[in-house]
């Protein structure tokens, strides 16, 4: 089948950095994202890598490595407003647009 | 604001009764998704719409009922629900897929909460 794992819980302080693994199993791939979902908010896109390396905007990175079927979101300079779920999703059909594998999420408690 | 307008937010319905939960986007889109959330699990894709016509239907139970009268709007068309049935209903669009970034950007709206009775 087709899967994505990740931690269901992470706990940092503020200030911190924290770093959110994900690996997938799927059929087909070509591209790995993150969405961010507060408590009763939509999922929103947070960043997109579909070659192998870091792609940084502002306070967030992302990273993926092909090869090992694995990416990361890294979270600097943690704020409490960063508390929230956190979603790896693969993208594994190509030309299908917004047809995702999601995986369960992340829940980012964020301590002062 | 996503751009991606669901209601009702919540919805409380019987097993027999008939409802509908509505869709609508306003970023220009031509593709538009039903995915469920349930407590602890991925979000799941249900259905998906290209230019109106239905590309996916992922193995659904018939007594989800999708439509999609253009490419603004969307419904999911409820009936003899069952209580495993409720969860955080998610609409969302994109772009059509076109490979590379844009296609893979899609844009929730926050949901329809669903509790079945």
């Amino acid at each position: 089948g087709q899967s994505l794992e990740q931690p269901s819980e992470v706990t940092a302080v503020e200030g911190a950095i924290v770093q959110i693994n994900c690996t997938y199993q799927t059929s087909g791939f070509y591209g790995l994202s993150w969405y961010q979902q507060h408590d009763g908010g939509a999922p929103t896109f947070l960043s997109y890598n579909a070659l192998d390396g870091l792609e940084e905007t502002g306070r967030f990175s992302s990273f993926l490595s092909r090869s090992d079927s694995y990416g990361y979101l890294l979270l600097q300079e943690l704020q409490m407003k960063d508390s929230a779920s956190y979603f790896c999703a693969a993208a594994p059909y190509y030309n299908q647009g917004g047809k995702l594998i999601f995986g369960q999420g992340t829940e980012l408690s964020v301590k002062p | 604001e996503t751009g991606v307008t669901q209601t009702p937010r919540h919805l409380v319905m019987g097993m027999t009764n008939k409802k509908s939960l509505k869709c609508e986007q306003h970023l220009g889109h031509n593709a538009m998704y039903w995915y469920k959330q349930s407590a602890k699990k991925p979000l799941e894709l249900m259905f998906v719409y290209n230019f109106k016509e239905q590309t996916e239907n992922n193995s659904v139970p018939s007594r989800f009922s999708p439509e999609c009268p253009n490419s603004s709007h969307l419904f999911l068309h409820l009936h003899t629900l069952q209580p495993e049935d409720s969860a955080l209903y998610l609409c969302a669009s994109s772009l059509p897929g076109k490979g590379g970034d844009s296609g893979n950007t899609i844009y929730f709206g926050e949901g329809s909460w669903l509790t079945v009775v």
